[in-house]
């Protein structure tokens, strides 16, 4: 199957930071990509989905000024937590959908301290 | 509100026997469905699809059910083996839309 790759997969920041996650798509080209959180013992929640070259469309309750989300290119999505909160801490998951599946990256574990 | 559901937080099997996770939905405008795997700490990896239009779409030792009229699918594995031991999620979505629904997950634990 196709491959997505996340970066960072551990991230531990002061609060008040910001944080940037990378999404890319390595063998195909992404049109769309999702931003989903996951607390433990939860479901995937998704946060916002972006087109590339386009501005992201972010789910009910989920601040657009807080979570930037830019998907500058077909390959590349970048999710940037600002000033990060401990309530913010979670587990980060993106996916990349060209014309089949969706494929899911592995993860960003983010802890604020 | 959650519009998919796995009532079942956890289910334990022997290797060799049959698996089966449930998967509930309330949203009658969900007509693809899809079903998950999760190790800890990892991204979801897509296991099986089925689209409203089937009632049974079968892949090696996995097959999935649709009952629509029961808003209803399942997942069954057979045979189970050690390495099915995992999270599965069931999620679902309409049309085109590609925005996917997730349930909360099953935890199967397959015992030797």
């Amino acid at each position: 199957g196709a491959v997505v790759s996340q970066h960072p997969s551990r991230v531990i920041c002061k609060s008040g930071t910001s944080v940037k996650i990378e999404c890319r798509s390595l063998d195909f080209q992404a049109t769309t990509m999702f931003w989903y959180r996951q607390f433990p013992k939860q479901s995937l929640m998704l946060m916002a989905t972006s087109n590339e070259g386009s501005k992201a469309t972010y789910e009910q309750g989920v601040e657009k000024d807080k979570f930037l989300i830019n998907h500058a290119s077909l390959t590349l999505s970048t999710l940037t937590v600002t000033s990060a909160h401990p309530e913010d801490s979670s587990f980060y998951i993106c996916s990349a959908k060209g014309t089949g599946e969706q494929y899911f990256g592995p993860g960003t574990r983010l802890t604020v301290t | 509100d959650q519009q998919v559901k796995q009532n079942s937080p956890s289910l334990s099997v022997q290797e060799g026997r049959i698996s089966i996770l449930n998967c509930d939905y309330t949203n009658s405008m969900f007509d693809y469905f899809l079903w998950y795997k999760k190790y800890p700490a990892e991204g979801p990896t897509f296991l099986i699809s089925i689209s409203s239009i089937k009632d049974k779409n079968e892949d090696g030792r996995f097959t999935v059910f649709l009952n629509k009229s029961a808003k209803h699918l399942s997942l069954h594995i057979v045979p189970s083996q050690p390495g099915d031991s995992a999270v599965y999620f069931c999620a679902a979505n309409t049309g085109t839309a590609s925005k996917l629904t997730f349930g909360t997950g099953t935890r199967l634990q397959v015992t030797l």
